[in-house]
């Protein structure tokens, strides 16, 4: 009874290098979120992705940062060239339905040095 | 745009009962969620309203009057492990999804 798994739990990264964080939906969901929570602030959206597609993506800042849902394997954000400003919490979310609401993940907290 | 305002922290005294509100402007609007965070953990699930009424789940209600573009989350007989932070979330009809979050309210219980 996985839930929405997501790692690194923790990942430091230097100035101008990569950081790629994964996600896998629970078991049965097609649909994936991905929101990034700056300290003390809400959650704000990133992407909307399905197998093989990005449905939504007006949330994703316009350069460094993109996202993809292979058909096999984990969603997959990526962060080039990060900078100290990127230093935040990302979290993944999955659902079956497109308006049934999401289940979170445990998030990835960047930390960029 | 949307507007989702609630209030930024409230404090309690554990067994008392606390009301956590929120208002939001947005057209299209097909539901409105209620989340739990604690510190440095995901958003858990409370509470889902797309009509207008009183949802009742245990300890936790949740309320909601679409044509005011109101809620609350009403948490009762507190507990110390309620200390978390309480994000109220809505969804749109053209989201696809995606939901918009207010900043969240901080809830401190104390003794």
């Amino acid at each position: 009874n996985a839930g929405v798994m997501q790692n690194p739990r923790h990942l430091v990264r230097r100035r101008g290098q990569e950081a790629r964080l994964r996600c896998s939906p629970m078991k049965g969901h097609s649909h994936v979120y991905w929101y990034r929570q700056l300290p003390e602030e809400g959650l704000k959206f990133m992407v909307y992705l399905q197998k093989e597609n990005i449905i939504d993506e007006s949330g994703m800042p316009k350069e460094r940062f993109s996202a993809e849902f292979p058909k096999e394997g984990p969603s997959i954000l990526r962060i080039q060239q990060v900078v100290r400003g990127d230093s935040a919490a990302y979290f993944c979310a999955s659902s079956d339905l497109v308006r049934s609401g999401a289940f979170f993940g445990q998030g990835t907290r960047l930390t960029v040095v | 745009g949307q507007n989702i305002d609630q209030p930024t922290e409230m404090t309690a005294t554990e067994g008392a009962i606390v009301q956590i509100n929120c208002t939001y402007q947005t057209s299209g609007f097909n539901g409105l969620f209620w989340y739990q965070q604690h510190a440095g953990e995901a958003p858990t699930f409370l509470s889902y309203n797309v009509l207008d009424g009183l949802e009742e789940k245990g300890r936790f209600s949740s309320f909601l009057s679409r044509s005011k573009g109101y809620s609350y989350l009403l948490l009762k007989e507190l507990q110390m492990k309620d200390s978390a932070s309480y994000l109220c979330a809505v969804l749109t009809t053209d989201s696809w999804g995606k939901l918009q979050f207010g900043a969240g309210t901080q809830v401190v219980v104390t003794p």
